[in-house]
């Protein structure tokens, strides 16, 4: 089935730590991007890439990194620079910058101790 | 800049009577309009979406919306609701202009969480 995989569903890191979320997408689609969800607060863009090899910073970047090595693949990086990293965390692609839909994966959950 | 204000953080209402979540935008140019659902823990699934045409829209589990140009609004209503829809909405929002910088950036409103009672 076609679709968005985010791993690991739940995820439990010590305060400092680097920890990378995983994205994979097998819908053949150019554009990925990562938001950030609390509560209260919708959803927030970290992250976006409309193309390999081609990324840009979205609303809320610092602290944050990501790679676009494979049309699939769009992991992001949560750093020991970002003050509150504890949250829900949204992998979305769509098939082109055009955004006339966006697919979602199943998030992961970030706890931070 | 570009918001998306959603009126209500929580609607509770009773199954089986109708139900309307508010949703205004801003925005000085022509905008596509989306509205998703996300039960507990899970990513967002599509209700429905507005690109171009009429302005009654249509979507999945019943529910519909309304474009509203002059009042910046897209609606979303459902005539009678099931246990089931217990989640939380959220309207977005983007821009349809080419050569913007702002196309293929996705901005959501706070979300709506729709309690239904038995």
């Amino acid at each position: 089935d076609g679709g968005i995989t985010q791993s690991p569903k739940y995820l439990f890191r010590k305060e400092g730590q680097n920890v990378t979320l995983s994205c994979e997408q097998n819908l053949n689609h150019d554009a990925m991007y990562w938001y950030r969800q609390d509560p209260g607060q919708g959803l927030r863009l970290i992250y976006y890439s409309q193309i390999v090899n081609d990324f840009q910073k979205g609303d809320i970047a610092e602290g944050y990194s990501v790679s676009r090595e494979k049309k699939e693949s769009f992991p992001l990086t949560v750093t020991s620079a970002q003050k509150n990293p504890t949250a829900f965390y949204l992998c979305a692609s769509s098939i082109d910058r055009g955004y006339t839909e966006a697919f979602f994966g199943q998030g992961t959950r970030l706890t931070v101790v | 800049a570009q918001s998306v204000t959603q009126l209500d953080s929580q609607v509770p209402v009773f199954e089986e009577a109708p139900v309307e979540l508010r949703c205004n935008y801003s925005s000085s140019v022509s905008v596509y309009l989306f509205w998703y659902v996300q039960y507990p823990n899970q990513g967002l699934q599509l209700l429905l979406k507005y690109l171009s045409g009429s302005t009654l829209v249509k979507g999945i589990n019943g529910f519909e919306a309304e474009f509203n140009k002059s009042q910046t609004s897209f609606h979303l209503r459902k005539p009678s609701v099931h246990i089931s829809d217990t989640a939380e909405y959220f309207c977005a929002v983007t821009y349809s202009s080419p050569g913007s910088s702002n196309t293929g950036k996705l901005i959501f409103g706070q979300g709506t969480t729709l309690q239904v009672k038995p």
